[in-house]
């Protein structure tokens, strides 16, 4: 069961800026704990896009950008492009009892 | 060249059980937690399991916790998940993941390519 919960889907047009939500609460995000962002193309396993809120691991494209305040987080895309389209997910680790590594519901981008 | 590369899936009956297994190279595996997340069809991302470098903290999703079981054996460079009681609701691609650093809430840096396992009678 997630806990983390994202839009199901966005869509932009060629060059235009999209943001990705992710809401926690204070036993995720709201406790501090980093953010982090996955990139899953059709087809294809997950591949990290953001650590540690904002960070962009090597070869990474500085078109996207992650930002985290209180018990959110964002994924924001800017200058989309058509190989973005994508399903998106932010991860976190959750102090409850419940679970100790969350997943949120998922984004699906559309390039229109 | 990193790489993790699952294997083990396949088609089974429910109640019945599966071993999956990970073989890592490129990187030093007994530096690394690992772990387990799953996929089912069509479906958004599932956190299984997680080990850390020495097999000393183990964790579970409640939805597997008391049928699934995580090991690894750091001398062959390998993950494990033994599944028992397997339900229809286990059905989903199985992928393994290495995390990037040493905190608990460190990124998930490497996954493999998955592999599918299918819960059906």
């Amino acid at each position: 069961q997630s806990v983390l919960t994202q839009p199901p889907s966005v869509s932009g047009a060629p060059g235009q800026r999209v943001t990705i939500s992710c809401t926690g609460s204070s036993s995720n995000i709201g406790a501090g704990y980093d953010v982090h962002w996955y990139q899953q193309l059709p087809g294809t396993a997950p591949k990290l896009l953001i650590y540690g809120n904002s960070n962009r691991p090597s070869g990474v494209p500085d078109r996207f950008s992650g930002s985290k305040s209180g018990t959110s987080a964002s994924l924001a895309i800017t200058g989309l492009q058509a190989e973005d389209e994508a399903d998106y997910y932010c991860q976190s680790y959750d102090s409850s009892l419940s679970g100790l590594y969350v997943f949120g519901t998922g984004t699906k981008v559309t390039v229109l | 060249e990193v790489q993790l590369v699952e294997s083990g899936g396949g088609l089974v009956q429910p109640g019945r059980s599966l071993r999956l297994s990970c073989a890592a190279s490129g990187f030093t595996f007994d530096d690394y937690a690992m772990h387990w997340v799953r996929q089912a069809p069509g479906k958004g991302l599932e956190w299984v399991s997680g080990i850390s470098w020495n097999s000393g903290s183990i964790g579970y999703a409640d939805s597997v916790k008391g049928r699934f079981t995580i090991s690894r054996d750091n001398a062959k460079n390998s993950l494990y998940l033994q599944m028992n009681s397997l339900r229809a609701e286990d059905t989903a691609l199985y992928y393994c993941a290495k995390v990037s650093g040493y905190d608990l809430d460190d990124a998930f840096d490497i996954w493999g390519q998955g592999t599918m396992v299918t819960v059906s009678s």
